[in-house]
Parts: structure tokens; C-alpha cells; sequence
């Protein structure tokens, strides 16, 4: 079975625009997860979703926002790019929204200039 | 709120060595730890995961043991090799709420 995958892999955006990611989950998981990795910490939680619906939040502000589609699959998008909106963003999924191990995908590196 | 903290930040050690890493978390109401490693600019692979209801796991060179009461995970590798090189995260998660990861130890094994 395929894994999580993400796209675009590589993303360079100018201070202002918008940007969306996409990730594809596992086949068969229903919760879908978004984080974001500053270069030398650890990924932060923004997002997750699972049937289609919003069951957390991070501390991140109203530019960042998400949705889950009726196959599961999930974009983020983030309004107004900062520079320091620069990082690896990483989806995860897993079979629910509890506690079940989570699967990350590649990620996708957004610069922003 | 939950903090996750990881000893060392960095460690640099010969092939050859048995080595363990360290995660602290403050709140011990945990539901899973989750060990991972990230190669540079890479995602992450899942290691090793815990349930609150078990002690250890090992896979191959690895063994993760888990202690709630002090809030203490460590994991072990044994005969480290230079293709070990990664940073090694660990995160936790309450049932129903999401990871908080600590900020990874950066491991480099020489050969």
C-alpha cells in the first residue's frame, strides 16, 4: 500500500500570497493531521481532521485553514505569507481521531521570500 | 499544557557504541509515546510506539521503555552504525487530542 503522500515537494512563495498544500492519506485512515517544522524543532500541531471535520486546533492565527474531502484526502492553506511561515509542513494520518500511530508523509518545504 | 523535552540535544559517538536518548513530558496522562527519526529535510519515520499500558518495545537494534508515573521514555540503540545518523524524535498523545513532539536529539555515529 502507498503511503501518506504530499505535494508539492518543494514550494518558494513571496511574502503576501497564498499558498495550499495537499496530502493524501493511507487508504482506509479517516484522520488526517497537519503540522509545521521549524528548521531545529520539533513539529508543532496546527490542524486535525477526521470525517470530514475539524476535531483540533493548534495555536496558529485565522490565515491557516483546512479542510478534509469525502476521500479523506486534505489541503492546508495559509493566507498572507510571512517569512516566517517558512518551514517543513507534514501531514499525518491515522485510522481514527484517537490515539491510534500516526504516519507521516514526506512533507513539503515552503520558502517563502 | 503538555512539554516535551529531549537529553541530549546532540550527541556524537564512534560506530560501535550502545547509546541511549532521553524524553522527559510533564503531563503523565498519556495514551501513546511515539519514537521517530527524521533524516535532514526529510518526514518522519515511525520507530517505535508505546501504549500507556505497556513498559517496552523492541524492534531489532531498538528498545523504547516507557515509564508514566515519572513521565520518562528512553530509547536504546545497540551497536550503533553510521547509517543510524538522523535526528530521533519523540512525541506524545492524550486519547482524542493530537501530538506534542519534544524538539528531537541530533544523532551522528562516526565511522
Amino acid at each position: 500500500d502507498a503511503g501518506v503522500t504530499q505535494s508539492p515537494t518543494h514550494l518558494i512563495k513571496t511574502r503576501g500570497q497564498q499558498v495550499t498544500l495537499r496530502c493524501s492519506p493511507i487508504s482506509g485512515h479517516k484522520s488526517v493531521s497537519w503540522y509545521q517544522q521549524v528548521l531545529g524543532q520539533g513539529p508543532q500541531f496546527i490542524f486535525q481532521y477526521y470525517e470530514k471535520e475539524e476535531r483540533g486546533r493548534g495555536n496558529f492565527p485565522d490565515r491557516f485553514s483546512a479542510r478534509q474531502f469525502p476521500n479523506y484526502s486534505s489541503e492546508l492553506n495559509v493566507n498572507a505569507l510571512l517569512l516566517g511561515d517558512s518551514a517543513l509542513y507534514l501531514c499525518a494520518s491515522s485510522f481514527d481521531r484517537g490515539s491510534y500511530e500516526q504516519y507521516f508523509g514526506p512533507g513539503t518545504r515552503l520558502t517563502v521570500t | 499544557k503538555q512539554e516535551v523535552t529531549q537529553i541530549p540535544a546532540a550527541l556524537s559517538v564512534p560506530e560501535g557504541e550502545n547509546l541511549v536518548l532521553n524524553c522527559s513530558f510533564t503531563d503523565s496522562a498519556i495514551y501513546n509515546l511515539q519514537w521517530f527519526r527524521q533524516d535532514p529535510g526529510k518526514g518522519l519515520t515511525s520507530l517505535l510506539l508505546i501504549q500507556s499500558s505497556q513498559r517496552e518495545q523492541t524492534s531489532g537494534r531498538l528498545n523504547a521503555s516507557l515509564d508514566k508515573s515519572s513521565g520518562r521514555s528512553t530509547l536504546y540503540i545497540a551497536a550503533s552504525q553510521p547509517g543510524d545518523s538522523a535526528t530521533y524524535l519523540c512525541a506524545v498523545i492524550k486519547y482524542g487530542q493530537n501530538f506534542v513532539f519534544g524538539p528531537g536529539t541530533r544523532l551522528s555515529v562516526l565511522p
